[in-house]
């Protein structure tokens, strides 16, 4: 069974760092790019980047909005992806989903991750 | 940016009627690359249709997608009361890979 587990939110002060983890089992996690997306309370779904596997270079996309601040990052070894998030902002806050993504489509996601960001 | 807009917002249907959702696009997705997601309350969203029209497996064949271009449907025939949920049209043929703003579906 495929699964995808995020971990690492919680409440951040604004300008602090975070990581995100999501580990995937029940395929092969080297074999497909990930992606990660953001729901703010109440709203729509944001993407925020994805990570490329091996065999395409591990090339990484970003979002405009979160380019500057964000990070995505692999350990195929350890089938876990990262999303290392920098200068938390208010409207940062969100569940935060890590998905597989199979050619171009997100097929699996995880349940997500709560991150608030509050002084 | 290819923006995504869905319509009715809110859709309030009894049992066994059939549900139509519409998503149209601000430019022409490429090879229908359109997919419609399924989320529950408090949920990840679930893959129900990709390419447009082909049904993820394990979906049932109450769900259908279909159009092309900048016009494209998702149908619920026969709507049971645990398809409850806000379904999202989702784009992924061009970065950014952006959402509609989904299709709340209620029961009466």
């Amino acid at each position: 069974e495929v699964q995808l587990v995020e971990s690492g939110g919680g409440l951040v002060q604004p300008g602090r760092s975070l990581r995100l983890s999501c580990r995937g089992s029940g395929f092969i996690f080297g074999d497909f790019a990930v992606t990660w997306y953001r729901q703010a309370p109440g709203k729509g779904l944001e993407w925020l980047g994805l990570i490329r596997s091996f065999y395409y270079g591990g090339a990484i996309d970003y979002a405009a909005s979160v380019r500057d601040r964000f990070t995505i990052s692999r350990d195929d070894s350890m089938s876990i992806a990262y999303l290392q998030m920098n200068s938390l902002k208010t409207e940062d806050t969100a569940v935060y989903f890590c998905t597989r993504q199979r050619d171009v489509l997100t097929d699996f996601w995880g349940q997500g991750t709560l991150v608030t960001v509050s002084s | 940016e290819i923006v995504l807009t869905q319509s009715p917002g809110t859709l309030s249907l009894s049992p066994g009627e059939r549900a139509t959702l519409s998503c149209r696009a601000s430019q022409t997705v490429s090879n229908n690359y359109l997919a419609w997601y399924q989320q529950k309350l408090g949920q990840a969203p679930r893959l129900l249709i990709y390419g447009a029209s082909i049904r993820a497996t394990g979906i049932p064949d109450r769900f259908s997608g279909s159009g092309s271009g900048t016009d494209f449907t998702l149908t619920i025939t026969r709507l049971e009361p645990e398809d409850v949920a806000v379904f999202y049209c989702h784009q992924y043929v061009t970065s950014p890979l952006t959402f509609g703003g989904g299709t709340r579906v209620e029961i009466k």
